[in-house]
């Protein structure tokens, strides 16, 4: 199983609403992240989790929850959200934590995220 | 300041052509990654190569070859014999391993929109 998946695909919210986002990989990745990315620009990183614990938050604001419940999921928590959070929200694992030989990220499909 | 520089916003070939998609990048570490993605329009971001900063050895992988020159800080991209299927924005990205509070973390470029025409 190399592949790293995410729900729902497509989300639709109010600025009130609490929902959640959620990844899922069984590869034995060690580190799983979090990227935001709009329109015709580059992922954004936000957070990065490893060996379940949180190693980078890109000062990201508090309306955005992570957690780790375990190695292989990974839950983004969206609460107050703003029309301009809108956009595709990257879910992605790595076998090494950040810096280490085998780095490269493998990302799942993303969540279309759509704020009223 | 840009550590991954895509010069080329938009390409566009007609089926069967070569395209080059540059790639030049900078950094101060000695030991650094670098990577290309291809985005389709359906989102998902995926892997296509890793290439690390002590191997120059270009790579050819079907129809892609990477062409790595640290004299030029340069990781381009060429698809020979272009597909319609190959239609995506590609982004190249560099991760570096020394520095402390980025360590590994990805610097995407801006990404180049490759549009293949039947």
């Amino acid at each position: 199983d190399t592949e790293v998946t995410q729900t729902p695909k497509h989300l639709v919210m109010g600025m009130t609403n609490k929902k959640s986002l959620k990844c899922e990989q069984h590869m034995g990745h060690r580190a799983m992240y979090w990227y935001k990315q709009k329109a015709k620009k580059p992922p954004e990183l936000m957070f990065v989790y490893s060996y379940e614990k949180l190693s980078i938050n890109e000062s990201v604001p508090s309306r955005f929850s992570p957690e780790c419940p375990n190695s292989s999921l990974l839950n983004l928590h969206l609460h107050a959200l703003q029309p301009e959070d809108s956009a595709l929200y990257l879910c992605a694992s790595s076998q090494e934590p950040p810096g280490g030989s085998y780095n490269e990220q493998f990302f799942g499909p993303g969540t279309r995220l759509t704020v009223l | 300041a840009q550590k991954v520089t895509q010069a080329q916003t938009e390409i566009s070939v007609v089926e069967k052509e070569d395209v080059t998609l540059d790639c030049v990048y900078e950094t101060r570490d000695t030991t650094y990654y670098l990577f290309w993605y291809k985005q389709p329009p359906s989102g998902e971001l995926v892997f296509l190569i890793r290439r690390n900063s002590f191997d120059e050895q270009n790579e050819i992988s079907g129809r892609y070859s990477w062409n790595f020159q640290k004299s030029t800080s340069s990781f381009n991209f060429t698809i020979t014999a272009s597909q319609v299927v190959d239609s995506a924005v590609y982004f190249c990205a560099l991760s570096e391993v020394n520095r402390g509070s980025t360590l590994g973390r990805l610097y995407f470029g801006r990404g180049t929109q490759l549009t293949v025409w039947p």
